[in-house]
C-alpha cells in the first residue's frame, strides 16, 4: 500500500518557536509538495521539490523554508512560528512521468498545527 | 496567475445525480484533476482530464472543455458516503509540477 506519512498529526507550539514538519513517502516519487489548507481557501502551495536538494517556491512561501536531503523525505520548517500559521499542513508526492501522473498527487493525513 | 471557481456547497439526495462545476483561468493549462476529501481525512485522487471529453470511472465521471476553460465532476447514484468536499485542481504546464487547487465544494447527501 503506497504511503505518505507525516510525522505529527497534531502540534501545539508557541509564537516564536521553530517548528519542523516531516514527511516521508515510500513510492520513490521524484516530486514532493507542502500545501496549507484553511477553511474556504482550499489548498495553497507553500513549496515543492522535484529532486533531492531542489526546491521551488509556491504561492505562499513567506515564513516557511523546506529541506530535501533524501528522495523520500521532505521537511517543512517554520523558523519563527506565528499565530497566522495556525493551519492544516498537507504533504503530497507524485511521479515525474507524464499522463495521469501529472494530475495525481498522493497526500499524507495532514498535520494540524496550532500556534498560541 | 491561476484562479479556479467552484460552488461552495451542493446538497442532493441519495440515489440522485449531482454535477460539480469548475471554471479556471490560468496562464497555462495541461490538465484538470478532481479530489475527494472526507472530514478529517486526506484528499484522495478521483480523476484527471488532459483532453476534451468525458472520462468515466464507475459512478464518477469527469468532463473537460479546454476551449471553455471548464470542467465538471458528475456523481451518479449518490450514496451517503459521498458526502465530502470535492476539489478541482489544474496542472498549469509540464514544467510546473505542482497543482493549483480550487477552494472546494462541500457535498451533502441527504437520505
Amino acid at each position: 500500500d503506497v504511503k505518505v506519512t507525516q510525522s505529527s498529526r497534531y502540534l501545539v507550539k508557541r509564537t516564536g518557536e521553530k517548528v519542523f514538519l516531516e514527511c516521508v513517502q515510500d513510492m520513490d516519487h521524484e516530486n514532493m509538495f507542502w500545501y496549507r489548507q484553511d477553511p474556504g481557501l482550499g489548498l495553497r502551495l507553500i513549496y515543492f521539490s522535484y529532486d533531492v536538494k531542489m526546491k521551488e517556491k509556491g504561492d505562499i512561501p513567506e515564513g516557511y523554508s523546506v529541506s530535501r536531503e533524501k528522495k523520500e523525505r521532505f521537511s517543512l520548517i517554520l523558523e519563527s512560528a506565528s499565530t497566522n500559521q495556525t493551519s492544516m499542513y498537507l504533504c503530497a508526492s507524485s511521479s515525474r512521468t507524464s499522463g495521469r501522473a501529472l494530475g495525481e498527487l498522493f497526500f499524507g493525513e495532514g498535520s494540524r498545527l496550532t500556534v498560541l | 496567475g491561476q484562479s479556479l471557481e467552484q460552488p461552495s456547497e451542493v446538497t442532493a439526495v441519495e440515489g440522485a445525480i449531482v454535477q460539480i462545476n469548475c471554471t479556471y483561468q490560468t496562464s497555462g493549462f495541461y490538465g484538470l484533476s478532481w479530489y475527494q476529501q472526507h472530514d478529517g481525512g486526506a484528499p484522495t485522487f478521483l480523476s484527471y482530464n488532459a483532453l476534451d471529453g468525458l472520462e468515466e470511472t464507475g459512478r464518477f465521471s469527469s468532463f473537460l472543455s479546454r476551449s471553455d476553460s471548464y470542467g465538471y465532476l458528475l456523481l451518479q447514484e449518490l450514496q451517503m458516503k459521498d458526502s465530502a468536499s470535492y476539489f478541482c485542481a489544474v496542472s498549469p504546464n509540464m514544467g510546473r509540477r505542482a497543482l493549483t487547487f480550487g477552494s472546494g465544494t462541500r457535498l451533502q447527501v441527504q437520505p
